[in-house]
């Protein structure tokens, strides 16, 4: 019973470099999303899905991309990585019920920049 | 603005000292609130989801209940298993999620 997956689960990245953080759900979810959380702030929302082929801006997109190619996959990519990335990223799904869908949270990737 | 907003931002109780947990909120067109705990190094587990003003849900030594501005997580007679941080969050007429910051919950025994 995996739910979501993220990998990997810490990285260390110089300025400039880029990445895809891999997120992955066996629960058949259409929605999918990535958070960032940082230290006394709230989850923000980066990026969401609401089935494969669409995706959506959230609050924080700016310096990153993300691709639905598949129901399971929705990789999360740092292009030119900056100190102001260094984060805690959360992947998560949810059911097509909108009313009623929890989200269901991966444990997430600690991203460093330095 | 749409806000969401948790009390206290940290919570020490002695093993058995009942408390409650608050989230208050400024949110147009309300689809649900929603609690959630999380441990250190691991990501929020989804606790329980409230609709509509009134609507109390349990499990275990934890009760939630919702009023039009706010909701309370009680916590009955905790152990020390129960500390973690307890996340708020509320769903407008969107798909997307407000998160409050969260209240860290340390339980002594």
């Amino acid at each position: 019973n995996a739910g979501v997956t993220q990998t990997p689960k810490f990285r260390i990245l110089k300025i400039g470099q880029s990445m895809t953080l891999q997120c992955a759900q066996d629960m058949n979810h259409n929605y999918m999303y990535w958070y960032r959380q940082d230290p006394g702030m709230g989850l923000k929302l980066i990026y969401y899905s609401v089935g494969a082929g669409i995706t959506d801006k959230g609050e924080v997109p700016n310096g990153y991309n993300v691709s639905r190619s598949t129901t399971e996959d929705f990789p999360l990519r740092l292009e030119l990585a900056a100190p102001s990335q260094t984060s805690v990223y959360f992947c998560a799904s949810s059911s097509s019920d909108r009313e009623r869908g929890p989200l269901h949270f991966g444990n997430g990737t600690r991203l460093t920049v330095t | 603005e749409d806000q969401v907003t948790q009390s206290p931002e940290a919570l020490r109780l002695q093993e058995g000292e009942s408390s409650s947990l608050n989230c208050s909120y400024t949110v147009s067109g309300l689809r649900g609130l929603f609690w959630y705990r999380q441990d250190p190094g691991k990501g929020p587990e989804f606790l329980f989801t409230l609709y509509s003003a009134g609507e109390e849900k349990e499990k275990e030594r934890l009760k939630a209940t919702l009023t039009k501005k706010e909701s309370f997580l009680h916590i009955t007679a905790p152990k020390p298993e129960d500390s973690a941080t307890y996340l708020c969050a509320v769903r407008r007429n969107t798909d997307k999620l407000i998160f409050g910051t969260g209240t860290r919950l340390q339980v002594f025994p």
